[in-house]
């Protein structure tokens, strides 16, 4: 079955310094894989995708993914944190051969925290 | 004007009782569902419908039963509520037949069980 691991529940990153959340996907095929972001109190909204048109994948607020196929990787980063960035993010696959149905999978999610 | 809403956003009740969340979509997505979010903020698909036809249906419970009366809206309904019960249930819809589709979600409704 398709698992997703974010590695990490909880990551601490200083005002202004590279963000780096970590996720792997277990499938032997390729899933279609996303990025949520949940802030307080509200529900998960999309970061970004990959859907197999390029590995390296641009999203809102100046996030990015590169997905590696010879890790089973697809980390999240951004270059310069900020204040508002600190949420749950979490890490999703859709199988590419899901028999029709729809299931999105997520992984644990891992808390930004983003110290002034 | 929201997308996907849940009422209602709270709800506190005592174990045994019985209760209801409605979720309603604008978007025209034909797929829906309901996922659960526990205290550890694991996110856990319960159900999935298509065009009023359920088609994801996880080891959950009997207690809980989703109806869709029409394709805009879908409830869970929760028999004799359990301490277990508590958690933030999401709503999410999406376009059907697009496996690279984004979901959507609603802003949830925290069910609180004493």
């Amino acid at each position: 079955a398709q698992s997703v691991t974010q590695l990490g529940s909880h990551v601490s990153v200083s005002e202004g310094a590279l963000v780096l959340l970590r996720c792997n996907y277990s499938s032997s095929v390729p899933p279609y894989l996303f990025w949520y972001v949940q802030y307080p109190n509200q529900g998960l909204q999309l970061l970004l995708k990959y859907t197999s048109a390029a590995t390296l994948v641009k999203g809102i607020n100046g996030f990015e993914a590169e997905f590696k196929k010879s890790e089973t990787s697809f980390h999240l980063t951004k270059p310069s944190a900020h204040m508002s960035d600190a949420a749950e993010y979490f890490c999703a696959a859709n199988p590419i051969y899901s028999g029709g149905y729809q299931k999105v999978t997520f992984g644990t999610g891992t808390k930004l925290q983003v110290i002034p | 004007d929201t997308a996907v809403s849940q009422t209602p956003k709270y709800l506190v009740t005592q174990m045994g009782n019985d209760k209801s969340i409605k979720c309603e979509q604008n978007l025209g997505h034909d797929t829906m569902y309901w996922y659960k979010q526990d205290s550890k903020k694991f996110l856990k698909i319960m159900f999935s419908y298509n065009n009023k036809e359920l088609i994801i249906n996880e080891t959950v419970p009997n207690r809980f039963s989703p109806k869709s009366p029409d394709k805009a809206h879908l409830n869970l309904h929760i028999n004799s509520l359990e301490l277990g019960d508590s958690a933030v249930y999401f709503c999410a819809s999406r376009i059907a037949g697009v496996l690279t589709g984004e979901l959507f979600f609603g802003e949830g409704s925290r069910l609180t069980v004493l």
